[in-house]
């Protein structure tokens, strides 16, 4: 099915430890972006990409890196794992052209840093 | 800078009852305004768009119209059901090559039976 898939769906780590969130989409989607969603803060954007081989900083993006060297992957790296990083993660994407369109997420992962 | 308020939760209904969620917006030139659904445990679901004044979004039932003048884009449902239970998010998406969404914070929304 057309979409954004996002893996692992639950991970637990222990402080300090790395990982990558990945991302994929199969629309051909040019933009994509890494949102974190904690309670009572709505979704704050950590990173973002309009394209491959571009990616910017969004609100909160300490802690992580991305690259994007293919229109369809778009992995989030958590560098050294800290507790103040659990959250929800969710990956969104949306074609290049036009306000007009909304985003389409993936059912997140769900990250707990202990 | 641009910004979307919406209406603190949790909202609590009983079933058939008529749903308000208020959403109000600041920003300059003409943003499209949209409602994202999210059900329990799932990802972010377009519910609604509308992407100039006066235009109804409207889907599942749900309703909403872009109010330039009084910068609103409120979600209104005339009967809702239990599987409505939800977090619903106001969000609008600024004008020109801009393609971030600027967030409300999310209602949560109860129905019961």
């Amino acid at each position: 099915n057309a979409g954004v898939t996002q893996t692992p769906k639950f991970q637990v780590l222990k402080t300090g430890q790395s990982m990558t969130l990945q991302c994929a989409q199969d629309m051909n989607h040019e933009y994509m972006s890494w949102y974190r969603q904690d309670p009572g803060m709505g979704l704050r954007l950590i990173h973002y990409s309009v394209g491959a081989g571009i990616t910017d900083q969004g609100e909160v993006p300490n802690g992580y890196n991305v690259s994007r060297s293919t229109t369809e992957d778009f992995p989030l790296r958590l560098l050294s794992a800290a507790p103040s990083q659990t959250s929800v993660y969710f990956c969104a994407s949306s074609p290049k052209m036009g306000r007009l369109d909304g985003y389409t997420f993936g059912s997140g992962t769900r990250l707990t840093v202990v | 800078g641009n910004s979307v308020t919406q209406m603190e939760g949790p909202v609590t209904l009983s079933e058939e009852a008529f749903l308000t969620i208020n959403c109000t917006y600041t920003a300059t030139g003409y943003p499209s305004l949209f409602w994202y659904v999210q059900y329990p445990g799932e990802g972010l679901q377009l519910l609604l768009k509308a992407t100039k004044a006066d235009d109804k979004g409207s889907n599942k039932g749900f309703e909403a119209t872009y109010r330039k003048e009084t910068t609103s884009f409120h979600l209104e449902k005339g009967s809702v059901q239990v599987s409505d239970s939800a977090v619903y998010f106001c969000a609008l998406r600024e004008g020109g090559n801009n393609r971030k969404l600027i967030w409300g914070l999310g209602t949560s929304l109860a129905v019961n039976p």
